[in-house]
């Protein structure tokens, strides 16, 4: 079954350090990928998107993903957390073989420690 | 600050009650979404609307009654819920019909739902 994981459900960093968020996606092709930051009671933003091109993707706040075909990868990174970026992530793909709607992975809930 | 409004933003109602939750979006999009996030989940898709026309129906039980008036507006009528519809009720808007596809969606915040 075409799947999306992300298997950190909580990551804990210092602010200042690096990030990385990992998600694998289960699909032969070349899907639409994205990542979400999704704040306590808000709603979902997106981050950035990858549909074709330059597997280095940048997006909003500082953050960029790579996609790795090879590892069917698309992991979510950021050389320097702030305090703010305290929040949960999604990681979603987009393919035919998802029924044409985007799937999201279960989410990494990221706590930033001063 | 989010381009998509959603009232209200907390609703609790009784099992036999009829209420409503609302949904406005001012960017011209032609696509408006309701998603279903259940605590601790990632959003599952339950209605898209594409040019006020309802495109896709994600085996929602009847229960949930959308309806888009006008390209701006998009309403979720709630009748008889259960208590396992508690939920945070998501709203977005694309502006192209195949957003949910693409993944380009603006999310409003969220009306969050507790059935007694």
């Amino acid at each position: 079954a075409q799947s999306v994981t992300q298997p950190d459900i909580h990551i804990t960093v210092s602010e200042g350090a690096s990030l990385e968020l990992r998600c694998n996606y289960s699909y032969g092709a070349t899907p639409y990928l994205f990542w979400y930051v999704q704040s306590p009671g808000q709603g979902l933003q997106l981050l950035l998107k990858y549909f074709s091109g330059d597997t280095l993707v940048q997006g909003i706040k500082g953050f960029e993903a790579e996609f790795k075909r090879s590892q069917s990868s698309f992991n979510l990174r950021k050389p320097s957390v702030h305090w703010s970026d305290a929040a949960e992530y999604f990681c979603a793909v987009g393919a035919s073989e998802y029924g044409n709607k985007l799937v999201f992975g279960a989410g990494t809930i990221l706590r930033v420690k001063s | 600050d989010t381009e998509v409004t959603q009232t209200p933003k907390h609703l609790v109602m009784g099992m036999t009650n009829k209420k409503s939750l609302k949904c406005e979006q001012h960017m011209g999009h032609r696509a408006m979404y309701w998603y279903k996030q259940k605590a601790k989940k990632p959003p599952e898709l339950m209605f898209v609307y594409s040019y006020e026309k309802l495109s896709i129906n994600e085996s929602v039980p009847s229960r949930f009654s959308p309806e888009c008036p006008n390209s701006s507006l998009l309403n979720l009528h709630l009748h008889a819920l259960q208590p396992e519809d508690s939920a945070l009720y998501l709203c977005a808007s694309s502006q192209t019909p195949t957003g949910y596809m693409t993944g380009e969606l603006f999310f409003g915040e969220g009306s969050r739902l507790t059935v007694l």
